[in-house]
This record gives structure tokens, sequence and C-alpha cells, in this order.
């Protein structure tokens, strides 16, 4: 079956960057483009952007590029997604999603169970 | 940019009962290009639904969306004790890409 498995909570200090991974199984890791979401505590979600597994090709929503870098290693199936130069509106729960169409408009089939990524000074 | 309202904020309603669920679009959503997510307290989103109307993998039948251009709906027909949840619609058909509903909160009355 299909699993995305997180690595656990990070806690940051304003300035830090923070490295979060996404260890997939049960399907063919290089088949499927994987996002990445976020939500803040007690709010709704948000996009920030995906990876090619394959290519390693990237697209970032515009509110995070310069700040997000999203790499893979294919060797472990592992997505990874890296936030820099963190604020406090950064603190939320971050999940990777699976998406089963190519395209960077698309939904989701599967989440990890997600991050919290707490910054505080 | 589209921006999807979701309402009512808040639903209360007893199981067994049908819970009716709407998105509504500042524009139109291309192809019908709408998902719907159930969330749990400390769990992932769930998908339901896609493309406005196809049950994604394993849902039960008693989930059914409907709905294009700017109004969509989900609805539960009888609802059972564990879909108490917050659901969330998102549309994937125009950018920016991937842009989320603020959520129902689905509550037991």
């Amino acid at each position: 079956q299909v699993q995305l498995v997180q690595s656990g909570a990070e806690v940051k200090k304003p300035g830090a960057s923070v490295k979060v991974s996404c260890k997939a199984s049960g399907y063919t890791f290089t088949g499927y483009y994987m996002h990445w979401v976020r939500q803040a505590p007690g709010q709704g979600l948000e996009w920030m952007g995906r990876i090619n597994p394959n290519s390693g090709g990237t697209n970032y929503a515009q509110k995070f590029q310069g700040r997000v870098t999203m790499t893979r290693d294919t060797s472990i199936s592992t997505a990874y997604m890296e936030l820099s130069r963190l604020r406090s509106d950064d603190t939320a729960v971050y999940y990777c999603a699976r998406a089963p169409t190519t395209t960077v408009t698309t939904f989701f089939d599967y989440w990890g169970q997600g991050t919290l990524v707490t910054v505080s000074s | 940019e589209i921006v999807l309202t979701q309402s009512p904020g808040t639903l209360s309603l007893s199981p067994g009962e049908r819970a009716t669920l709407s998105c509504r679009a500042s524009q139109s959503v291309s192809s019908s290009y709408l998902a719907w997510y159930q969330q749990k307290p400390g769990q992932a989103p769930r998908l339901l639904i896609y493309g406005a109307s196809s049950r994604a993998t394993g849902i039960p039948d008693r989930f059914s969306g409907s709905g294009s251009g700017t109004d969509f709906t989900l609805t539960i027909s009888r609802l059972e004790p564990e879909d108490f949840a917050v659901y969330y619609c998102q549309q994937y058909g125009s950018s920016p890409p991937n842009t989320f509903g603020q959520g129902t909160r689905l509550e037991i009355k």
C-alpha cells in the first residue's frame, strides 16, 4: 500500500532553515510528482510547490520562491523540502502529498502524516 | 486568482442525517477540476472526490460530489459517526495552482 512517512517535529529559531523529509513506499517513487502543502495552526491548506522525482525538476508557489528548495534522493525514495529564513508565521504542519497527474495543477491522492515545524525565539 | 468560499463555516447535524456542504468559486473552475478532502484532528487530509464528482478509491458511496462552473456541493447521504470532521474543497484548474477553501466543520449536534 502507498505510504508517505515524514520526519519528526522540528523547533527552529527565526532566520534558520528547516529540512523535512518524506519517504515513499508501496509504489514507484519516480512515477509520481511529489507536492508539499502546509497548514498553519487552526488554518487552511496552502500549496508550496512540487518536485518531479524522476528529473528533479521543480515548480514553486510564487509566495515561496527564493526561500524553498525541493530535492529528492531516488536511491532511498525520499523527497525533501527545505525552507530557509524562517519566520514565526512559518509555524505550521508541513505535508508531502502525491499527485496522480503530471500537471502543476492537480489533486492529491496520498498524504504524509505531517511534520510540525515551530519557529520561535 | 480563484477564491473558494465554503459554507456554512460549521454544520451541526446528527448521525443518520444528510449533510450538504457548499464550495463557491469566484471564477469558473476549469473543466470541473475540483476536489474534496476530509480532515480529522491530528490527521492529514484524505481525498474524497476529484473532478467534482468522481469518488476516490475506497470512499463509501454515501459521499457524492456535484456541480460545475462556480458552484460545487459535497453531499453525505447518511452521516456516520466517523464522518464528523473538517472538509476542504480545492480547485486545480487555474493559476495560481491548487488553492483550497477555508473549510467547513461538520460537528455532531
